[in-house]
């Protein structure tokens, strides 16, 4: 999962496999929850978002869990590929009059080995 | 196909250099974002703009400024560049609209500071 520090946390699967990506969060206003995937050379890009209002939510072969007690989140990627190898981002955010401002993690690299 | 695009994908300047970062959105959305990425530290927010001439200042302000004097274009200047704005540099757009939490990046410049 992710932490404080320079190092980036990897996880590593094999193909095929589950993968689960936590997540610590620290404002418990915060009212969305976002996860993005950064493949290499490329931009973030939007994964699943959940509201806080909520406990799971079901993508295509990923699952966001949310722990509001715990302040914890995680990614399940089921069936893992090895397109599936890229930095993984949480996010949290607080509306602003219609605006989100987030707030990312520092990322967790996920590696699939064939 | 929606898009973010940056004017460069790799820059290199000097020290004390007025560097200017280019951003184009074309869906339309009326927020923008620059953020810098570092290795481990996830992205940080430099400035954002929820409208044409408005702009807010993230975590890192600092050494930085903006103009957004189209609703398309979001720039980012550093100043007097330094060794320490060495990094990769992410601009993001969002539409400004309740429940709309996703954002969408660009592919990143980055920039050398020598």
């Amino acid at each position: 999962g992710e932490s404080v520090g320079l190092h980036l946390p990897t996880l590593s699967v094999q193909e095929g496999d589950n993968s689960i990506i936590n997540c610590a969060y620290s404002n418990s206003a915060s009212d969305y929850f976002i996860w993005y995937k950064q493949e290499s050379g490329k931009g973030p890009q939007f994964i699943i978002d959940i509201r806080s209002n909520m406990d799971k939510r079901q993508g295509q072969r990923v699952t966001v869990l949310l722990n509001k007690t715990v302040k914890h989140l995680s990614l399940q990627i089921a069936a893992t590929q090895p397109g599936d190898s890229a930095v993984y981002f949480c996010a949290e955010t607080l509306s602003s009059g219609g605006s989100y401002i987030p707030t990312f993690g520092r990322g967790t690299s996920l590696i699939v080995h064939p | 196909d929606v898009k973010v695009t940056q004017s460069s994908r790799y820059l290199v300047k000097r020290t004390g250099e007025k560097v200017f970062l280019e951003c184009v959105q074309d869906m339309d959305h009326e927020n923008m974002f620059w953020y810098r990425q570092d290795p481990g530290l996830g992205l940080r927010l430099i400035y954002f703009s929820y409208d044409v001439k408005m702009k807010e200042k993230g975590d890192i302000p600092e050494g930085y400024s903006v103009s957004r004097e189209k609703k398309e274009r979001f720039s980012l200047i550093l100043e007097s560049a330094s060794t320490n704005q060495t990094s990769m540099y992410l601009c993001a757009s969002s539409l400004h609209s309740l429940g709309q939490v996703e954002q969408f990046f660009g592919p990143g410049t980055r920039l050398t500071v020598l």
